[in-house]
């Protein structure tokens, strides 16, 4: 059972464009929502996270929405470009789960951004 | 600032051999985790330390062990390869205590080959 569901799998922006990137939990209990960008070779970074208080998160070009009743969140990339070519993946855990602060994944999304 | 580093950085290994991947971080972090990530299927939990003196099991643990030396290494051992075991590894670390948390810091991979 996949707990955390992202698409799209794959996404080619034209620079300056926005990239979006969603997705869609199924585990109530999530309260933590990172979003982490790897580069090829590289492991994932923590890239930008929202808790379930707030609708909407912003660092830069980079915006969460958070939908709690729906059970959806989204990365947008504004203004996108060439460097932000990447794997993004989403992420959701419980901080109330008291054995660990364990996030589970989804599948990721390769961004490409053309010039 | 090191932050996580993982050895190796790649290995090949011939089926049944066994190895051990290490892990430390510097950060004075109390959590940490395996996990695997494989083309398609995001990165999947292998094993956790919630603290020093803990492990449990994550999503996709056999065929594997892990020993938490100390608060600062967690090793992850492989103790007769398999083909299915091809993989690249990420060592990650948090800090965590009920109800927040800090976001993974993800160590830079080992890729690892089992023919």
């Amino acid at each position: 059972q996949q707990q955390v569901k992202q698409s799209p799998q794959s996404l080619i922006v034209q620079k300056g464009g926005i990239s979006i990137i969603n997705c869609a939990y199924e585990n109530t209990a999530f309260d933590y929502f990172p979003w982490y960008q790897q580069f090829p070779g590289k492991g994932p970074a923590l890239l930008i996270a929202i808790r379930p208080d707030v609708s909407e998160k912003k660092e830069g070009r980079f915006t969460i929405s958070f939908n709690k009743s729906a059970k959806q969140f989204s990365l947008h990339i504004m203004d996108s470009q060439p460097g932000d070519s990447a794997t993004y993946f989403c992420a959701a855990s419980d901080l109330y789960d008291t054995n660990a602060g364990k996030s589970t994944f989804g599948d990721g999304t390769t961004l490409t951004v053309k010039p | 600032n090191a932050g996580v580093t993982q050895t190796p950085k790649f290995q090949v290994l011939k089926t049944g051999q066994s190895m051990t991947l290490q892990c430390a971080q510097d950060m004075n972090h109390n959590s940490m985790y395996w996990y695997r990530q494989d083309p398609g299927m995001g990165l999947r939990l292998i094993y956790y330390s919630a603290s020093e003196g803990t492990t449990d099991k994550g999503e996709v643990p056999n065929g594997y062990n892990v020993s938490r030396l100390n608060k600062r290494e967690f090793s992850l051992r492989l103790e007769s390869a398999a083909p299915s075991q091809t993989s690249v590894y990420f060592c990650a670390s948090n800090t965590y205590r009920v109800g927040a948390t800090d976001g993974y810091t993800f160590g830079s991979g080992t890729r690892l080959t089992v023919v």
